[in-house]
This record gives C-alpha cells, structure tokens and sequence, in this order.
C-alpha cells in the first residue's frame, strides 16, 4: 500500500471552480507539503505545514489554501480555479532523520483548467 | 533567496558511459544535498544524500560535495537506457528552513 495518497489522480475543471486535492499519509510524519510542478520551472513550494498547528506559505500560495485536518491529512484548496493553474501537483512527506530532510512524494493529481 | 542551479538539458550519454549531473547552491548554511530521480509523470524518489565533503558511493551511483565552492555532483556510472530520467537537486538548510529544489536535469541515455 502506497504511504502517500493522492485524491483525485487526475481532474479536469473549468474556470471559476472551486477543486480540492487531498493528500493522505501512514508514515507517520508530522511534516507536509504541497509543489505544483511545470515543465521548465521545476517544483514550486505552495504551502508546507510543519505540525497540526503550523501552516506557512511557499512561493506561489497566491490563489491557494490549505487545511491540515490531522498529522495524517493535508488539502490543497483552488478557491476559483484559473488555467494558469493547470499544473502537476504534488504532496510530501518528511520527518528529520540521519538523512535530513528526506522527502517521500505522492504519486501527484494532474490538473486541467480549461 | 536560496536558490539551487541546474543545468535543466537533456543531457545524452551513450549506454555504458558515465553520466554526470552538476548542482550549485547559493546556502552556504545548508547542510544537506539530495539527488532525487524523476520518471516522466511520475513522482520524485530519492537516490542519494549526502552531508559531508567529498564523495559518497552506492552502487552505480556516486554523490560528489564541495562545500567551499557550494558544489553538488552526481555520477552515473555504466549508465542504462533505464537511467533515462530527470534528476533533482535539492539542498536542506536544517532544522525549521525548507527544502529547496533545483529545476532538474533531464539524462537521456542511448542505446
């Protein structure tokens, strides 16, 4: 069974939208974090929540919210959706260890705004 | 702003060559450096960390650091077609700071 699960895989919607993605994890990690990645430009940090209680933005959280729901579960929100946001979108994982910050990604939701 | 610098490619490599992946950091108080391989629509994994300077060996695989010159490498030794990828570079400041990624570097390996 995957350790990161992603909802839904795939989802096309329109302009104006409102889409939730959701990220699930059994590793136990208190770490989490939502990248959307584009061709060329790599992965972009949107939000990461470091515990329950801590949310901070990363470089593109604008026209994007989260909610971190328990230690398991973190949504990404698309208030309106807009087809610049059509992108792949990751959630990850880390917990400190020997490694670092290791972190273990989801398999990603690729979203179409038309 | 950190930022972590890549050569996004392709880089081509005939089968059997070595394969060489260059990363640079602007942090000088990161204390981690990732190389993470990349599958086309598939999600990161990782394959090496290293922390100290000089070089880390795992199989095919050798993690090169130079923290005077903020330098990360990855080697890529008797390289597959199934090597064909993209590889990230990330470097990890520690403790409360993210995670920075570089664009990566798409490896296209010839048969």
């Amino acid at each position: 069974d995957a350790d990161v699960t992603q909802t839904p895989r795939n989802r096309i919607t329109k302009t104006g939208k409102r889409i939730m993605l959701e990220c699930s994890q059994t590793k136990g990690h208190d770490r989490m974090y939502w990248y959307r990645q584009d061709p060329g430009l790599g992965l972009r940090l949107i939000y990461y929540s470091f515990d329950v209680k801590d949310i901070n933005k990363g470089e593109i959280s604008d026209g994007y919210s989260v909610s971190r729901q328990a230690q398991a579960k973190f949504s990404l929100s698309l208030e309106s959706a807009i087809p610049n946001q059509t992108a792949l979108y990751f959630c990850a994982t880390s917990d400190l260890s020997l490694a670092g910050d290791e972190q273990f990604f989801g398999p990603g939701t690729r979203l179409t705004v038309l | 702003q950190k930022e972590v610098e890549q050569n996004s490619g392709p880089l081509s490599v005939p089968e059997g060559a070595i394969a060489s992946l260059n990363c640079t950091y602007s942090d000088r108080g990161s204390q981690s450096f990732f190389w993470y391989r990349q599958y086309s629509g598939k999600s990161p994994e990782l394959i090496m960390f290293i922390y100290s300077n000089g070089d880390k060996e795992d199989g095919r695989f050798t993690a090169q650091l130079n923290k005077a010159s903020q330098y990360v490498s990855l080697l890529i030794r008797d390289s597959q077609p199934s090597d064909s990828a993209t590889y990230l570079c990330a470097d990890d400041p520690g403790g409360y700071q993210k995670v920075t990624f570089g664009i990566g570097t798409k490896l296209q390996v010839i048969p």
